[in-house]
């Protein structure tokens, strides 16, 4: 089992650049989270899927920020356009549902807007 | 709105003393508590859960609602408990975790 696998590790581009994050969540799971941790800051939620659906957004900058989950399985974050201030570590989770907190949190992508 | 608040960012204590990480709480409901770690280049991961009432690697935590506090503890620290701790909140029935800013323990030799 590989877990809830991330790519890219990191990832370093100009500010007005759009970025793009992926997401594999583990098998079955039908809960994926998207989470930003801000260097020195717990994980803060941008958004949780149920599924295909997008059931939590409220904290998800929707002027830069979009996300999709096609067919309920794979996930993609993505900024357009990046700003200095979303230099970040954007991690990616799963769980069975969203009433079981057993999350299982992937290694993350840092990002570094310069 | 729901709150965690971790007083303490650095937590630094000799190996075999007993160690505390604190954590209190504001949420208007019956909250559930967590306490997440993250150990150095590992993904963050879950220690214990307050429903459980289990011990994990020696360590505890009592949710005390009176006090609003979901404090860690473990009575004798190892070099291996180093890590990255943070208390995580969220309402029953299942809605978003909200994290506390952490509290990087250091346990000397």
């Amino acid at each position: 089992e590989a877990g809830v696998v991330q790519s890219p590790r990191y990832k370093i581009i100009e500010k007005k650049q759009p970025v793009a994050f992926w997401c594999n969540p583990i098998s079955g799971h039908n809960t994926l989270y998207w989470y930003r941790q801000n260097l020195g800051q717990g994980p803060e939620l941008l958004i949780r899927y149920e599924n295909e659906e997008a059931v939590d957004d409220s904290q998800l900058p929707k002027d830069r920020f979009s996300a999709e989950r096609l067919k309920g399985v794979d996930s993609t974050l993505k900024i357009q356009p990046a700003e200095l201030g979303d230099s970040a570590v954007y991690l990616c989770a799963s769980s069975l549902s969203s009433v079981d907190y057993g999350y299982t949190f992937g290694s993350g992508t840092r990002l570094t807007v310069v | 709105a729901q709150r965690v608040t971790q007083p303490e960012k650095l937590l630094s204590v000799f190996k075999g003393a007993p160690v505390e990480l604190k954590c209190n709480y504001s949420y208007s409901g019956s909250p559930e508590l967590f306490w997440y770690v993250q150990y150095s280049r590992q993904r963050l991961q879950l220690l214990l859960r307050h429903i459980s009432r289990e011990s994990i690697k020696g360590f505890t935590a009592d949710l005390n609602k009176g006090e609003t506090s979901f404090h860690l503890k473990k009575p004798f620290a190892q070099e291996e408990d180093s890590a990255m701790y943070y208390c995580a909140l969220s309402g029953r029935g299942g809605s978003r975790l909200t994290f506390g800013e952490g509290t990087q323990l250091t346990v000397n030799p």
